[in-house]
């Protein structure tokens, strides 16, 4: 079963505007989540996470917002620019101490100048 | 220090033949993990270690695959008699407390 969702398969946004990625969860024991960025040929680069005792975390233009009662969480970026272009995953940390990752399926945004 | 290093980058076999990966962690991390990606989906958890000593192994991990990671530095991940269903892009990353940094694969394409 799919405990983490991106149900969005691509996005597509103009330059200067805001992105708004998706993600839901099943398992309500997930207490931290991330996204990572991923470029072709690259490795998944981290980008900014969350604890569930915060609803939102803010590192410069990328924002996190937590909505527990939803299970839902969504990585805005603002201003969007098409550097940001690429693959972004929502990933929840397996709670325990193995730090093992769930991902989801990845949602590919593309920035258009 | 230029983060986690992986080896090959692309390795393409025929059907039934081993395969060797290597990954080099970044130097301090204690905590290594193996994944694998196929296409459209996003990384799945394979198995961790922590030091030398390997502690999950997920149910993706048929007994064809083995890890490991002596002196508990780098690690390899061993495929032996690989199938068609066995090509996709393998990734490691390591951590310390923090957050997993990730190499940038090995694409496995078995013919």
């Amino acid at each position: 079963d799919q405990q983490v969702k991106q149900n969005s398969p691509s996005l597509s946004v103009q330059e200067g505007r805001i992105s708004i990625l998706n993600c839901d969860y099943t398992n309500s024991m997930f207490d931290y989540f991330l996204w990572y960025k991923k470029y072709p040929a690259e490795g998944p680069t981290f980008l900014i996470s969350i604890s569930s005792i915060k609803d939102k975390n803010e590192d410069g233009r990328f924002t996190v917002f937590l909505n527990k009662s939803a299970k839902h969480l969504s990585l805005h970026i603002v201003p969007s620019q098409p550097g940001d272009s690429a693959v972004y995953f929502c990933a929840a940390k397996v709670p325990g101490n193995t730090g093992k990752l769930i991902f989801g399926q990845g949602t590919t945004l593309q920035v258009k100048p | 220090d230029t983060g986690v290093s992986q080896d090959p980058r692309h390795k393409i076999t025929k059907r039934g033949q081993n395969v060797t990966f290597r990954c080099d962690p970044i130097s301090e991390h204690n905590r290594l993990y193996w994944y694998r990606q196929t296409l459209g989906q996003g990384p799945e958890f394979l198995t961790y270690f922590q030091n030398e000593a390997q502690l999950e192994k997920s149910r993706l991990l048929s007994d064809r695959f083995s890890a490991e990671r002596p002196k508990g530095s780098f690690s390899t991940l061993e495929i032996q008699r690989t199938e068609q269903g066995d090509s996709a892009m393998y990734l490691c990353a390591s951590s310390g407390d923090g957050e997993q940094f990730f190499g940038p694969g090995t694409r496995l394409t078995v013919l």
